[in-house]
């Protein structure tokens, strides 16, 4: 069965500092990553996506994935956090055994940046 | 523009009432979702459209009704709704596509927070 796993429930990083949050993935076949994040009582905005091709990826606000087919891991990556960056991140992978509609959610994890 | 809409931005009913989330999208997305997200939680799929069929039913209770009238409406029908459906409905699109060129990420709404008394 598909699955992404989010491991930490909360990440907590000073502003400035790097910041990562870790998601591992098993799939069948070639995995479709993606990161979104929500912010409180908002939907799910896109960050990024691996799909194919060089195994860092770049996206929006600064934010930065890299595939490790090795250790089947995409985490997320930013060089110096910002308060503004603090809220629930998901990642998710799509499920090739249902087309193309099926995405899988990883348990999502709390970023916390601390002035 | 990448925005998809959802109306209303709350919503509070009873048990008996029947009432409607809808949903808008126009970036010429062919596919089209509803995802129930408790708080804390991840989004639980529950029904996909691809051009305006339904696609996928992810074993929702038939209280919950989906209709897609059109490529850029969908509508989620609520009747006899439980306390335990309390929740925020998320309704979100993107391009369909076979293969690598066709994983699409997802645009979402910013969802109904419905609450069932």
């Amino acid at each position: 069965a598909q699955s992404v796993a989010q491991p930490e429930d909360q990440v907590n990083v000073a502003e400035g500092n790097p910041l990562t949050v870790k998601c591992t993935y098993s799939v069948s076949g070639n995995p479709y990553l993606f990161w979104y994040v929500q912010y409180p009582n908002r939907g799910l905005q896109f960050l990024l996506k691996y799909i194919t091709g060089d195994n860092l990826v770049k996206g929006s606000y600064g934010f930065e994935a890299e595939f490790n087919k090795s250790q089947t891991s995409f985490h997320l990556k930013k060089p110096s956090a910002l308060v503004s960056d603090s809220a629930l991140y998901f990642c998710a992978v799509r499920d090739p055994g249902r087309g193309t509609y099926k995405y899988i959610f990883g348990t999502g994890t709390r970023l916390k940046v601390l002035a | 523009d990448t925005e998809v809409t959802q109306t209303p931005k709350h919503l509070v009913m009873g048990m008996t009432n029947k009432k409607s989330l809808k949903c808008e999208q126009h970036m010429g997305h062919r596919a089209m979702y509803w995802y129930k997200q408790k708080a804390k939680k991840p989004p639980e799929l529950m029904f996909v459209y691809s051009y305006e069929k339904l696609s996928i039913n992810e074993s929702v209770p038939s209280r919950f009704s989906p209709e897609c009238p059109n490529s850029s409406l969908l509508n989620l029908h609520l009747h006899a709704l439980q306390p335990e459906d309390s929740a925020l409905y998320l309704c979100a699109s993107s391009s369909p596509g076979q293969g690598p060129s066709g994983a699409y990420e997802q645009y979402f709404g910013p969802g109904t927070r419905l609450t069932v008394t």
